[in-house]
This record gives C-alpha cells, sequence and structure tokens, in this order.
C-alpha cells in the first residue's frame, strides 16, 4: 500500500467551514499529489509538491490550498467548503523507480452540507 | 478533445471470456502508460505499466501500446467475476509533467 494513510477518512461539514485533509506517508518520496475523484470526471488533479515547501497548482486548483512543512505530510485544505466539494479525495505518491507510477492512498470522503 | 479517453462501459463478459478494455490519448509525445484497477469505494490499484511499443504480459494481463495510434489497451485473460471493476487509464504528459487519468471503463464479468 506505498505506506500511505489518509485522515480523515470520513468528514461531514457544513458549508463556509474550514477543512484539512491530511496525508502522510512513511517511505520518503519526493513527490506527492492531491487528487479529486467525482462520478463522470474521473480523478481530477488539485495540488501536487515536488519536495518540501515546493508546490505546484493543478487543473481544479480553485479553492483549495496546500502545505508541505515537512517530507512525510502533506495537507490539503479548503479555506471555505463549498457543496461542489463534497467528493472523494486521494492522495497519492510517485514511485521512486524512476517512472512515473503513482500509487494511492485509502481515500477521504467528504460531504458538504 | 479529452487528453485520455475511455468508453464507460458497462463492458459485460462471461466468466472465462477475453475482456478488452481500451485507451486513446492525445499527447503524441507520451512515454508512459499505466492501467489501474479500482473496486467499488476503493482507491486505484497500479497492475500494468507499459512504456514501449508492443505487448507486455503479467499473468492473465496483457497492455498492448501503439505509440502511433496514440492507443492502449488492457486485455485481461479467463476473466473473473473477481475482475469486476472499474479501470482506469493513465498516460503521463510530458508537457505538463503530470500523470492524466480517463474517466474509466467499468467491466462486469458474469458467472
Amino acid at each position: 500500500d506505498a505506506g500511505i494513510t489518509q485522515s480523515p477518512r470520513h468528514k461531514v461539514t457544513e458549508t463556509g467551514t474550514p477543512v484539512t485533509l491530511r496525508c502522510h506517508q512513511t517511505e520518503n518520496h519526493r513527490y506527492m499529489y492531491w487528487y479529486r475523484q467525482d462520478p463522470g470526471h474521473g480523478l481530477r488533479l488539485i495540488h501536487y509538491s515536488y519536495g518540501v515547501k515546493d508546490t505546484d497548482k493543478g487543473e481544479v486548483s480553485d479553492g483549495y490550498s496546500v502545505s508541505r512543512s515537512k517530507t512525510e505530510d502533506f495537507l490539503l485544505t479548503l479555506e471555505s467548503a463549498t457543496s461542489s466539494q463534497t467528493s472523494v479525495y486521494f492522495c497519492a505518491i510517485r514511485g521512486t523507480s524512476g517512472t512515473y507510477e503513482q500509487y494511492f492512498g485509502p481515500g477521504t470522503r467528504l460531504t458538504v452540507t | 478533445q479529452k487528453e485520455v479517453e475511455q468508453n464507460s462501459g458497462p463492458l459485460s463478459v462471461p466468466e472465462g471470456a477475453i475482456a478488452s478494455l481500451n485507451c486513446t490519448y492525445s499527447d503524441r509525445g507520451s512515454q508512459s502508460f499505466f492501467w489501474y484497477r479500482q473496486y467499488s469505494g476503493k482507491s486505484p490499484e497500479l497492475i500494468m505499466s507499459i512504456y514501449s511499443n508492443g505487448d507486455k504480459e503479467d499473468g492473465r494481463f496483457t497492455a498492448q501500446l501503439n505509440k502511433a495510434s496514440q492507443y492502449v489497451s488492457l486485455l485481461i485473460r479467463d476473466s473473473q467475476p473477481s475482475d469486476s471493476a472499474t479501470y482506469l487509464c493513465a498516460v503521463f504528459m510530458e508537457y505538463g509533467n503530470k500523470l492524466v487519468f480517463g474517466a474509466g471503463t467499468i467491466l462486469r464479468v458474469k458467472s
């Protein structure tokens, strides 16, 4: 499972509240990613990180911010949650074999009411 | 045109048959291709990777790549009910340094 954990695994929150999702990895991977998965859209990249304090935007970054203060943790923050951010969120890491494969965490199901 | 396209399915095959899943991509410069399997309520699991034109076999799975046609496929031989899942095609896009996923094909294997 590539040593990836996500917390919380499930969360229900109200519109307008801030939410932070955590991704933790134990194998010192440089690249980490946040995706959301919605029916009909597949997996869409929100933000990614290529090292401590090095992050960049993906295709659906509006309304989200990220931080990576240490190698093992990559945080995704919804500053003011909206109903359109109801989704399943997956964290992923890039493998270390020199290729571009990614391995996923178990996911967080977020519901914004 | 979407960057990575898959038929959403569902693709239904009888147990023991060959399931054929297809994917096309837009970036002619892409060099790395992956197939993921995702069971309902679970995270995607990498099952195959392919980088060169031709076939790559791993157990009951065969990935096929044709870069000239910008086409990648996954064959599952002797399909089992446990193969029922959504299969995601992913292509590493050199220009954006990102892995782009298709929306997935639902496979149903009927016993």
